[in-house]
């Protein structure tokens, strides 16, 4: 079974949906990242969690919102989706040291806004 | 935020020619990462150099650090098609009184390697 599942891996929705997408790990790590990625853009941070009670915006946190659930939980809402949000979503769980932080990807979750 | 320039952002080569990534920066970071994506799949690491002048090998891949721990090549010997995919450089924050281990990522480049 895969360390970092995502749920949907692909959705379509609508102008002023509300959506969540939800991530799960089984790795036991204590921080969590969401990144959504753009061509040509690169990965770029949304929200990150370093523990249950630690929530942090990240560049990109505008429009999104985030609950952590669990230390294996982590989801992702956009209350309002707009077509700008269109892109794909990952999650990701790292255990961090002090000369290194290995990020641990979920398959992505894949968001049309109509 | 610190920003990381990656390039080229394609390349489109023949198998068994030779190619370099380039991942540069203004500015400094603790250490740096390289990682590969394959269509439908999220990133998977490669390396993490850490020291400046750091020179990493894996396989046909060789990684190295920039002296002043501000830029990072990938250089890919003998390419081939299993080698298609994006790659991804990604330099870690230094932090201040706390390191807070983010992660800021290049655009990536897309790799094309043609049978």
């Amino acid at each position: 079974d895969a360390d970092v599942t995502q749920t949907p891996r692909n959705r379509i929705t609508k102008t002023g949906k509300r959506i969540m997408l939800e991530c799960s790990q089984t790795k036991g790590h204590d921080r969590m990242y969401w990144y959504r990625q753009d061509p040509g853009l690169g990965l770029r941070l949304i929200y990150y969690s370093f523990d249950v009670k630690d929530i942090n915006k990240g560049e990109i946190s505008d429009g999104y919102s985030v609950s952590r659930q669990a230390q294996a939980k982590f989801s992702l809402s956009l209350e309002s989706a707009i077509p700008n949000q269109t892109a794909l979503y990952f999650c990701a769980t790292s255990e961090w040291t002090r000369s290194t932080d290995t990020q641990y990807f979920g398959p992505g979750t894949r968001l049309t806004v109509l | 935020t610190q920003l990381l320039e990656q390039s080229p952002q394609f390349l489109s080569i023949q198998e068994g020619e030779n190619l370099t990534v380039y991942c540069n920066s203004s500015s400094v970071f603790s250490s740096l990462q390289w990682y590969r994506q394959e269509p439908g799949e999220g990133p998977v690491l490669l390396v993490t150099v850490v020291t400046g002048g750091e020179v990493k090998k894996l396989k046909r891949l060789t990684f190295q650090f920039g002296d002043a721990r501000k830029d990072s090549s990938l250089h890919i010997t003998a390419a081939q098609p299993g080698d298609t995919g994006l790659y991804l450089c990604a330099g870690r924050e230094r932090g201040g009184s706390g390191n807070t281990g983010k992660l800021i990522f290049g655009q990536g480049t897309t790799l094309q390697v043609k049978p």
